[in-house]
């Protein structure tokens, strides 16, 4: 069974703090994403990793940064968090024409 | 530019009753197109995908959607409803550039 694990799920932080939230797969996929979504906002793309080292930005990936060190583990990093990055993250791995979503981290910047 | 149209942000009917959720696009080649599903609380999953072939494509929980190039459609349909088919769907197009891009979301709401 393919499988997408992500952590921490819920997580809270003061603004100005440092933020790593992990996704994990088993599956081997060369391509994964991270995402958050908001209410009245959908899904938007935040970066989109090819595979070990090659990340690209998504639509927006202002005051986010990732990681990709193994192909099975692609870390979303957010520098002195803001209250405005308060959401639901998701990341994704990627294999032939499917997208396969993790459980989510809802982050709360108080 | 590609992108998703989902008009109806809140759908309600009756158990019993047929469903259909709208979802238009607009994309210049020959799109891929898919279907998720969210239940409260938890993450999306997969429900179908039309890429090539038979316009109508069957999916998982009974689902099936109709892709119409004429009217750049792929709307989602079920018959009939349940109470546990509340969700909120997302209609996903993949083009040129891999990246999956998402309408805003249908919340379903299926009263018993």
């Amino acid at each position: 069974d393919m499988k997408v694990t992500q952590m921490p799920r819920y997580l809270i932080k003061r603004m100005g703090e440092n933020v790593l939230l992990e996704c994990g797969q088993d599956m081997s996929h060369e391509t994964m994403y991270w995402y958050r979504q908001d209410p009245g906002l959908g899904l938007q793309l935040i970066y989109i990793s090819y595979d070990v080292d090659s990340n690209s930005e998504g639509d927006i990936p202002k005051g986010y940064r990732v990681s990709r060190k193994k192909r099975e583990h692609f870390s979303l990093i957010l520098d002195s968090a803001k209250t405005n990055q308060t959401s639901v993250y998701f990341c994704a791995s990627h294999t032939g024409d499917e997208q396969y979503f993790g459980p989510g981290t809802r982050l709360t910047v108080l | 530019a590609q992108s998703v149209d989902q008009p109806d942000a809140h759908v309600t009917l009756s158990e019993g009753a047929s469903l259909e959720l709208r979802c238009s696009y607009s994309y210049s080649a020959a799109p891929y197109l898919f279907w998720y599903v969210q239940y409260p609380g938890q993450s999306l999953q997969f429900l179908l995908k039309y890429i090539t072939g038979d316009t109508v494509v069957k999916g998982t929980k009974g689902f099936e959607a109709e892709f119409r190039k004429s009217n750049s459609s792929f709307n989602l349909k079920k018959s009939p409803a349940h109470w546990s088919d509340s969700a909120k769907y997302f209609c996903a197009l993949t083009g040129n550039t891999g990246k999956l891009i998402f309408g805003l979301g249908t919340t379903l709401q299926v009263q018993p």
